[in-house]
């Protein structure tokens, strides 16, 4: 059975860094493409950022390039989200999502989610 | 910037025919994702390439995809598909995810 686990949301202040860490189990998880994907409160999902398999390619959102790093453990089947420069509208749950039977970029498997509040 | 829009609310009564369309410049020429939340839940996907539908999920769930509108429908709708509905494509340009900003469905 795929699972991918979140873990390390909190409270921070603003300008202040988190940490984020996604495991993942019952698959190859260095053959697929892992992506953050967060949601404010009483929003919609908003992507955050994509790291290929082999952490060839990363990619960001525009409003978290310059603050935001995603790197990856392919030994230790984990990906990790190191959040720098926090602001209040980074406020959000955290998920981390694989897309593992229908293509990288289509999203069949999340974790719970982890949640993130920036504030004073 | 690829924007993705979506009406905020859609309201029908069980048994009836809820539609969720998701319009975009030529979306038509893109692979489309439908995904359910319920309150306090992680997203699930409930349909794949515009039409596909996973495991588990009923068949009373379509989707269809043409020019400027790729179209989620419910059929028969019941009190349990009362969720939060988005659509995704993938920005092959930029190689950034966009997702729809949702759908409310009320079951009446």
């Amino acid at each position: 059975e795929v699972q991918l686990v979140e873990s390390g949301g909190g409270l921070v202040k603003p300008g202040g860094s988190l940490r984020l860490s996604c495991v993942g189990s019952g698959f190859v998880f260095s053959s697929h493409d892992m992506t953050w994907i967060r949601q404010a409160p009483g929003k919609g999902l908003e992507w955050v950022c994509t790291i290929t398999g082999s952490s060839a390619f990363i990619y960001y959102a525009d409003s978290v390039k310059g603050r935001f790093t995603v790197s990856r453990d392919n030994v230790r089947d984990s990906f990790h989200l190191q959040m720098n420069g926090l602001r209040a509208d980074d406020s959000a749950i955290y998920y981390c999502a694989g897309g593992i039977k229908f293509g990288d970029r289509t999203f069949d498997h999340w974790g719970h989610g982890t949640l993130v509040t920036v504030s004073s | 910037s690829y924007v993705v829009t979506q009406p905020p609310s859609v309201s029908v009564a069980p048994g009836q025919t809820a539609t969720f369309p998701c319009v975009a410049d030529n979306i038509g020429n893109k692979n489309v994702k439908w995904y359910q939340q319920k309150p306090g839940q992680a997203p699930v996907l409930v349909i794949y390439d515009d039409s596909g539908r996973p495991s588990g999920i009923p068949e009373r769930f379509a989707g269809s995809n043409s020019g400027d509108t790729a179209t989620l429908t419910i059929s028969r709708v019941e009190a349990g598909d009362e969720a939060d509905y988005f659509c995704q494509v993938w920005h092959s340009i930029t190689d950034h995810v966009i997702f729809g900003g949702g759908t409310k469905l009320t079951v009446l």
